[in-house]
């Protein structure tokens, strides 16, 4: 079975520029997550989708954050305009359902705001 | 709000030592616990889970007992190998989107 796929695995932009990542999840999954992981930290929820809406988006700096993930199977997550915080792996999970409490993650894409 | 509470790492081991990570939560209801772990280049993986007291999570010679009256689970294995050497995650999930909340993780490294 395929796992998550994440792209890029590598990024690295100047301060006040946009960036945008991928997420492609499992075939058949219908709960998309994506994390912030800021080094040295756990990994912190910034939107969860169940199919193509919404369920939490608490903790999503909207204001420079945003992701969308259109007919219900891969996602985007873009940040515009990107600050040194922001430095961080963002890594994207799916599962099967809201309640199925087994989440499968992708590798990650690694930002680097310089 | 919940929160999760991990030892500091970096842990380095020899291999065939025994190895306990602690890992203490507080949340507000009856969550479910797990252990995540992370080999280098790859991503989260679940290695285990407890939904309720008195649970025990097993999985690869590992195990963790959910200890409601400590607010613990604390992850063991009897004898490490160096395949091991990863990076654990303790978390929780309640409430009715099942967030996930994350410890801040610990380095476990087996010497041969």
């Amino acid at each position: 079975e395929a796992g998550v796929a994440q792209s890029p695995r590598y990024k690295i932009i100047e301060k006040r520029q946009s960036v945008a990542f991928w997420c492609n999840p499992i075939s058949g999954h219908a709960t998309l997550y994506w994390y912030q992981q800021i080094l040295g930290q756990g990994p912190k929820l910034l939107i969860q989708f169940q199919n193509n809406g919404v369920v939490d988006d608490s903790q999503l700096p909207k204001d420079r954050f945003s992701a969308e993930r259109l007919k219900g199977v891969d996602s985007t997550l873009k940040i515009q305009p990107a600050k040194l915080e922001d430095s961080a792996v963002y890594l994207c999970a799916s599962s099967l359902s809201r309640a199925n409490e087994k989440l499968f993650f992708g590798s990650g894409t690694q930002l680097s705001v310089l | 709000g919940n929160s999760v509470t991990q030892m500091e790492g970096p842990v380095t081991l020899s291999e065939e030592a025994f190895l306990t990570i602690n890992c203490t939560y507080t949340a507000t209801g009856y969550p479910s616990l797990f252990w995540y772990v992370q080999y280098p280049g790859e991503g989260l993986q679940l290695l285990l889970k407890a939904t309720k007291a008195d649970d025990k999570g097993s999985n690869k010679g590992f195990e963790a007992t959910y200890r409601k009256e400590t607010t613990s689970f604390h992850l063991e294995k009897g004898s490490v190998q160096v395949s091991d050497s990863a990076v654990y995650f303790c978390a929780l999930s309640e409430g009715s989107n099942y967030k996930l909340t994350f410890g801040k993780g610990t380095l476990l490294t087996v010497n041969p």
